[in-house]
């Protein structure tokens, strides 16, 4: 296992148009993780799950945004009607938990670019 | 709601300098985890030290070391004999801690970035 992989790694999308990114988290991890990054600034939380489970979402999260993890393994991230302000990096991570949450590992990002 | 809150956006040293990165947060909680993340240009978020509220002691790694003051709720990074490779983003972060904890996610502050200097 090679760790944290996002696919895909860039896209650029006309306004208005939807996108999927996938996540797939080091096998063995139960816990994932969505972060949403612009530039020069922290990773913004906008949802996680406990294997199948969506735990908890951000008010970032607009109704425009859905996220699933539907065998608690991989999970995708869906934007409809993308707008400018939607271009971001996007973070996926991964981590155990077992009694208690251990170092959570990161993709390296799926760049997103509404033109 | 937790905050973290670094104050410096951007820091440059020398090779070979000690370099100390701020961050402070405010929380309720007693028990929890907090964090250094280093981010170089381009590349993927990696840990670079943990902390466990409850652990009295400083968190090292190496070259790494952290100033924990739980009462002053302040967290700051220590980077001695600095190698131009430290160049990145750092980020503080914050996790709650407990078992089936639903509400452990990470925040994170908005980063510090770090120029080492040859």
């Amino acid at each position: 296992d090679t760790g944290v992989s996002q696919d895909p790694r860039h896209k650029i999308t006309k306004r208005g148009q939807n996108v999927t990114f996938r996540c797939d988290p080091i096998s063995e991890h139960n816990r994932l993780y969505w972060y949403r990054q612009t530039l020069g600034q922290g990773p913004e939380f906008l949802t996680y799950f406990q294997n199948e489970a969506q735990l908890e979402k951000s008010r970032l999260l607009s109704d425009r945004f859905s996220a699933e993890r539907p065998k608690g393994s991989f999970s995708t991230l869906e934007i409809q009607r993308t707008e400018q302000g939607d271009s971001a990096m996007y973070l996926c991570a991964s981590s155990l938990v077992q009694g208690e949450n251990t170092e959570a590992f990161f993709g390296q990002g799926t760049r997103l670019t509404v033109v | 709601a937790q905050t973290v809150t670094q104050s410096q956006p951007e820091m440059s040293v020398q090779e070979a300098e000690t370099v100390t990165l701020s961050c402070t947060y405010d929380t309720s909680e007693n028990n929890y985890y907090l964090f250094w993340y280093k981010q170089p240009p381009s590349r993927q978020m990696i840990l670079v030290i943990r902390q466990e509220a409850y652990k009295q002691q400083n968190a090292t790694e190496n070259r790494f070391s952290v100033n924990f003051q739980k009462a002053a709720k302040s967290f700051s990074l220590k980077i001695s004999d600095s190698q131009l490779g430290d160049t990145a983003m750092y980020f503080c972060a914050f996790m709650k801690h407990g078992p089936r904890n639903r509400d452990d996610k990470i925040i994170f502050g908005k980063g510090t970035r770090l120029h080492i200097l040859p």
